[in-house]
């Protein structure tokens, strides 16, 4: 058990859609990475947040968007649903950055979107 | 750009038996280096790092070596439990990055 918590677990779309999935993130942790794990394959970076504020992006393009709250919980929106965004789509949180301390991540269990 | 390639799966293998899974990396500078876990329905977990060159990074009786000159961070265990099943990730993490970069997964099936 991590504590960080992913909602919903699983989710349908269709092409075209639109798609918000959420992450709540470990107690006192005020940075969350989004990754996105296509079957079979390693996750990939999409962004980061810290403090509110996007510190890195991957290789995604502009129609997958993030938000970070006050209370440090956070958003991954998709516009524009293509078949290719059926993924199993992983948060993780750290405290501040974790990269410059190495401090580890702490996934939590993803959301499966399939996107029909 | 910087990535990591770890062997195919999946490695099957008898309780008790030895694991190798191999994992090379390519980077500029010295990343840091992991192995994650992850069991069937669930998130990641770390399961061990090494942060420089000929640190050795152990966990529940796994371990590994950052190999510098072999750009290798290769996953040992010497005896395998039908617990251990689950896919293995190896990532890479550079000194000015806060991403991970994953190799595609390796899924090991330990049998009775």
């Amino acid at each position: 058990e991590t504590g960080v918590t992913q909602s919903p677990t699983h989710l349908i779309k269709t092409r075209g859609q639109q798609v918000t999935l959420r992450c709540s993130s470990q107690s006192g942790h005020n940075t969350v990475s989004w990754y996105q794990q296509a079957l079979g394959q390693g996750p990939q970076f999409i962004f980061q947040y810290y403090r509110e504020e996007e510190n890195g992006r991957g290789n995604f393009p502009p129609r997958f968007s993030g938000l970070q709250f006050p209370n440090y919980s956070s958003e991954l929106n998709v516009n524009a649903l293509e078949l290719d965004d059926s993924a199993l789509y992983l948060c993780a949180s750290s405290s501040d950055r974790g990269g410059l301390s190495n401090e580890k991540l702490f996934f939590g269990s993803g959301t499966q979107l399939s996107v029909l | 750009g910087d990535s990591v390639t770890q062997m195919e799966g999946p490695v099957t293998l008898s309780e008790e038996a030895f694991l190798t899974i191999n994992c090379t990396y390519t980077a500029t500078g010295y990343p840091s280096l992991f192995w994650y876990v992850q069991y069937p329905g669930e998130g990641l977990q770390l399961l061990l790092k090494a942060t420089k060159a000929d640190d050795k990074g152990s966990n529940k009786g796994f371990e590994a070596t950052y190999r510098k000159e072999t750009t290798s961070f290769h996953l040992e265990k010497g005896s395998v439990q039908v617990s251990d099943s689950a896919v293995y990730f190896c990532a890479s993490k550079g000194r000015n990055t806060d991403k991970l970069i994953f190799g595609t997964g390796t899924r090991l099936q330990v049998f009775p």
